[in-house]
């Protein structure tokens, strides 16, 4: 089946210790992304990449990096400089306009 | 920055009968595509319908239906015959070739389905 896998589903850090977020994609997307979603508010996009070794940033992008090595993977790591890094990350790929597919999320609490 | 705005933070329908969801956006662009997500408790997010602005015509899917008002720049969301299965948070969103189709997304209706 065709999907885009996020893990793990939970993840639990301790301030001040870096975090990467895995997201792999079997659809031949071009095309990756990776939003926040907090309480309240709607989803906001970190970063997205249209190609591989390609990305540009979104509007929450300060404390975050990502990497585009290969078309399938897509992986964030948040950073000890990010101040409120605890939320709900998803991470969706599209090929052109279509509309885009995402992942089941991944849970990140940091205490 | 294009914005996307859904005044409605929670709605209210009975079992069959018909709720309406508003967005409202703004752009300076005249290519675009507007999305309406659906994210139940399971928080995956799932397509509900799209619509091409370059379209005149309405988006249908089965029962969810838009009202697209280009010059108004409103897309608003019917749900005809209400099933307890559509309670989720409703989220609009816009995209254009400028950020690369991401989607700028509302900050959603949580909608309500009473038996």
């Amino acid at each position: 089946d065709g999907g885009i896998t996020q893990s793990p589903k939970y993840l639990f850090r301790k301030e001040g210790q870096n975090v990467t977020l895995s997201c792999e994609q079997n659809l031949n997307h071009d095309a990756m992304y990776w939003y926040r979603q907090d309480p309240g508010q709607g989803l906001r996009l970190i970063y997205y990449s249209q190609i591989v070794n390609d990305f540009q940033k979104g509007d929450i992008a300060e404390g975050y990096s990502v990497s585009r090595e290969k078309k399938e993977s897509f992986p964030l790591t948040v950073t000890s400089a990010q101040k409120n890094p605890t939320a709900f990350y998803l991470c969706a790929s599209s090929v052109g306009p279509g509309a885009l597919h995402f992942g089941n999320g991944t849970r990140l609490t940091v205490t | 920055a294009q914005t996307v705005t859904q005044s409605q933070p929670e709605m209210s329908v009975q079992e069959a009968e018909t709720v309406t969801l508003s967005c409202t956006y703004d752009t300076s662009e005249s290519d675009y595509y507007l999305f309406w997500y659906k994210q139940p408790p399971s928080r995956q997010m799932i397509l509900v319908i799209r619509q091409e602005a370059y379209k005149q015509q309405n988006a249908t899917e089965n029962r969810f239906s838009v009202n697209f008002q280009k010059a108004a720049k409103s897309f608003s969301l019917k749900i005809s015959d209400s099933q307890l299965g559509d309670a989720a948070m409703y989220f609009c969103a816009y995209s254009h070739l400028n950020s690369g189709y991401a989607l700028n997304f509302g900050k959603g209706t949580s909608l309500l389905v009473t038996p």
